[in-house]
């Protein structure tokens, strides 16, 4: 069965640093999400990227945060100065086109542990 | 920003028996609805959904219930095994467009033998 894959599955890293997370959607699928999970809180919507675009963002996904898709599988998320609070779990996920009803469900990889030193 | 809320931190059943996880939105936005399964130091596996036109949707063991007008949805399962132990997040969609998940805080569910 199809899924999605993150790497690594673990990273440490110091504060200021730049850290890329890496995601493979599942290939026919072509709505893209990331998402994260700070310990002991619920799991928060970062970004959505739909054709080649962010189609949506929240607040915590500021300027030090970008979306790419360099090449038709792989999906990533650079942090470009790592701060202590952006340690958490970070899960990629996503979906099938959006119609017609039924299409709604997001697939989410394994996650990457990210701490920040 | 509560949108989505799981009001029950944790839940014990026994096995065999049925397990209720609830759930309750405040956004009538919300469309879609779905319940995820997670265990620890993994990602969130889905479960099952339904949209805001039913209010029942079963597969296999799981039933999910729908009260629009409560703003309220339940996860059954039945009958409750020891391999259902792990934590049930729902889910809220606005649909059309960039369809974020909206996740309430979930609930822990063990299945004691």
């Amino acid at each position: 069965e199809p899924e999605v894959t993150q790497t690594p599955s673990h990273q440490v890293t110091q504060m200021g640093q730049e850290v890329i997370l890496r995601c493979v959607p599942i290939s026919n699928h072509l709505y893209f999400y990331w998402y994260r999970q700070i310990l002991g809180q619920k799991v928060e919507f970062l970004v959505s990227f739909y054709n080649n675009e962010i189609s949506e963002k929240s607040e915590i996904f500021d300027d030090q945060f970008s979306v790419e898709r360099p090449d038709g599988s792989n999906f990533t998320l650079k942090i470009r100065s790592t701060k202590l609070e952006d340690s958490a779990m970070y899960f990629c996920a996503s979906k099938t086109s959006g119609r017609p009803w039924g299409q709604e469900t997001q697939y989410f990889g394994p996650g990457t542990r990210l701490l920040v030193l | 920003d509560q949108q989505v809320k799981q009001n029950s931190p944790s839940l014990s059943v026994q096995e065999g028996r049925i397990s209720i996880l609830n759930c309750d939105y405040t956004n009538s936005m919300f469309d879609y609805f779905l319940w995820y399964k997670k265990y620890p130091a993994e990602g969130p596996t889905f479960l099952i959904s339904i949209s805001s036109i039913k209010d029942k949707n079963e597969d296999g063991r799981f039933t999910v219930f729908l009260n629009k007008s409560a703003k309220h949805l339940s996860l059954h399962i039945v009958p409750s095994q020891p391999g259902d132990s792990a934590v049930y997040f729902c889910a809220a969609i606005v649909t059309g467009g960039g369809n974020k998940l909206t996740f309430g805080t979930g609930t822990q569910l063990k299945v004691e033998l």
